[in-house]
């Protein structure tokens, strides 16, 4: 069962705008959450993540925003440049099966136009 | 580069086969876990070992195997390989198991493996 799930497979964002990707969550028991960006033919690098008992992180142009009531968060890029172009995957961690590891979202893949 | 090196990067294979994907974690770094990523899937976690000793499982089918050496190094065997096993192969490290705080793993660039 995909108990992260990222709905949009992709996003077309022009640069400079914002970008919003989206993701949302059906386990209570996760503590923390993760953002990871992927670049074709590279693993996935750490972006940023957020304690569930915050509702907002931010780094930089990086913000995640979690809604735990609505078991949601969502990672917000502004402003948003061409080399943000990558896939990213909003990962999960806490009381599960899988111990400590992270249980991922699908993806989704962002492209940032000139 | 990470610092998780995963050999071999691309493998190419035939159904019924047998293979080892290695990986060697960042230094310093004691947990290491196997994910797998198929065509339009996500990351789907395999299994975590930590200082040589399983830890957790997820979705690891009975034909797949792995484990972790002394010198912290780890191997995923795959066997009597089928087509749906085509997948890239991420191996990722982290420094502890149990955490106060958010569990970043660190990836590997992947092991690509076809199977025909």
């Amino acid at each position: 069962d995909q108990q992260v799930k990222q709905n949009s497979p992709s996003l077309s964002v022009q640069e400079g705008r914002i970008s919003i990707l989206n993701c949302d969550y059906t386990n209570s028991m996760f503590d923390y959450f993760l953002w990871y960006k992927k670049y074709p033919a590279e693993g996935p690098t750490f972006l940023i993540s957020i304690s569930s008992i915050k509702d907002k992180n931010e780094d930089g142009r990086f913000t995640v925003f979690l809604n735990k009531s609505a078991k949601h968060l969502s990672l917000h890029i502004v402003p948003s440049q061409p080399g943000d172009s990558a896939v990213y995957f909003c990962a999960a961690m806490g009381n599960s099966n899988s111990g400590y590891a992270l249980n991922f979202g699908k993806g989704t893949s962002l492209l940032v136009t000139p | 580069d990470s610092g998780v090196t995963q050999t071999p990067k691309h493998l190419i294979t035939a159904t019924g086969q047998r293979v080892t994907l290695r990986c060697s974690p960042r230094s310093g770094d004691l947990s290491v876990y196997w994910y797998q990523q198929s065509l339009d899937q996500g990351l789907q976690f395999l299994i975590q070992y930590y200082n040589g000793e399983e830890r957790a499982k997820g979705n690891i089918l009975e034909r797949f195997s792995a484990q972790q050496f002394p010198d912290l190094h780890s191997e995923l065997n795959l066997s009597s390989l089928e087509l749906g096993d085509s997948a890239l192969y991420f191996c990722a490290s982290s420094v502890q198991v149990g955490v106060s705080g958010a569990n970043v793993l660190t990836f590997g660039a992947g092991s690509r493996l076809t199977v025909l």
